[in-house]
């Protein structure tokens, strides 16, 4: 069973802070890794898609790469109360996407 | 321009019922899936198209379960004979080749079954 593993959370910062979010996956053979943003009652958002390791910078996000490792992250700088949400890793799998459960995150001002 | 839309926003049904809901993906993507998300998850995959065609239905659970997309946009998913067990936010996502596999959603269904 193919897997993307996430800590539930919550995971807590102070506004100003930086917000680092991981991801572990199973399947070597996935290419394309992507961050999610979801609102309480709202869809999934599209944030992030990584396919190189490395890092990706996009404003105030910044995701990881490391497929030897077989793990994904996102950062967020300055992080703001309006980044309070839950993010959702997803690696492709290989045309449909494999989920992580998400990382509920708290920004506290 | 326009993103997915999904109808209806909202569906409660009694158990046994059949339903159905209905995608309309971004114009131009030829790519569409349906995912399912419980409280607490993340999405499921369900199934995805590539055209009209179902690609890969791996993730339906059952034969009660079904979707067509007939024209190559919009996309049906039904559901017979349904039980609380299919209570969830179904989800469509579309996406355009040449994207490397980045999927838009749409708002969701939330369908609960009582």
């Amino acid at each position: 069973q193919k897997e993307v593993e996430q800590n539930s959370g919550p995971l807590s910062v102070p506004e100003g802070a930086i917000a680092s979010l991981n991801c572990t996956y199973s399947d070597r053979g996935s290419q394309s890794f992507f961050w999610y943003r979801q609102y309480s009652g709202k869809s999934p958002e599209l944030i992030m898609s990584i396919y190189s390791n490395g890092d990706k910078e996009d404003g105030r996000f910044t995701a990881q790469l490391n497929k030897a490792s077989q793990y994904v992250s996102l950062l967020i700088r300055d992080s703001q109360p309006s980044d309070s949400a839950t993010y959702l890793c997803a690696v492709n799998s290989p045309d449909k996407l494999i989920f992580g459960t998400g990382t509920r995150l708290q920004v506290f001002p | 321009g326009a993103g997915v839309s999904q109808t209806p926003s909202n569906k409660v049904t009694e158990k046994g019922k059949y339903v159905e809901l209905r995608c309309d993906p971004i114009s131009g993507h030829t790519a569409l899936y349906w995912y399912r998300q419980s409280l607490g998850q993340g999405p499921e995959f369900l199934i995805y198209f590539q055209g009209t065609g179902a690609a890969d239905d791996s993730g339906l659970p059952n034969d009660r379960f079904f979707a067509v997309r007939p024209e190559g946009s919009v996309s049906t998913l039904k559901i017979q004979r349904t039980e609380r067990g299919d209570s969830a936010v179904y989800l469509c996502a579309s996406s355009s080749t040449g994207t490397r596999g980045e999927q838009y959603f749409g708002p969701g269904t939330r369908l609960t079954v009582t």
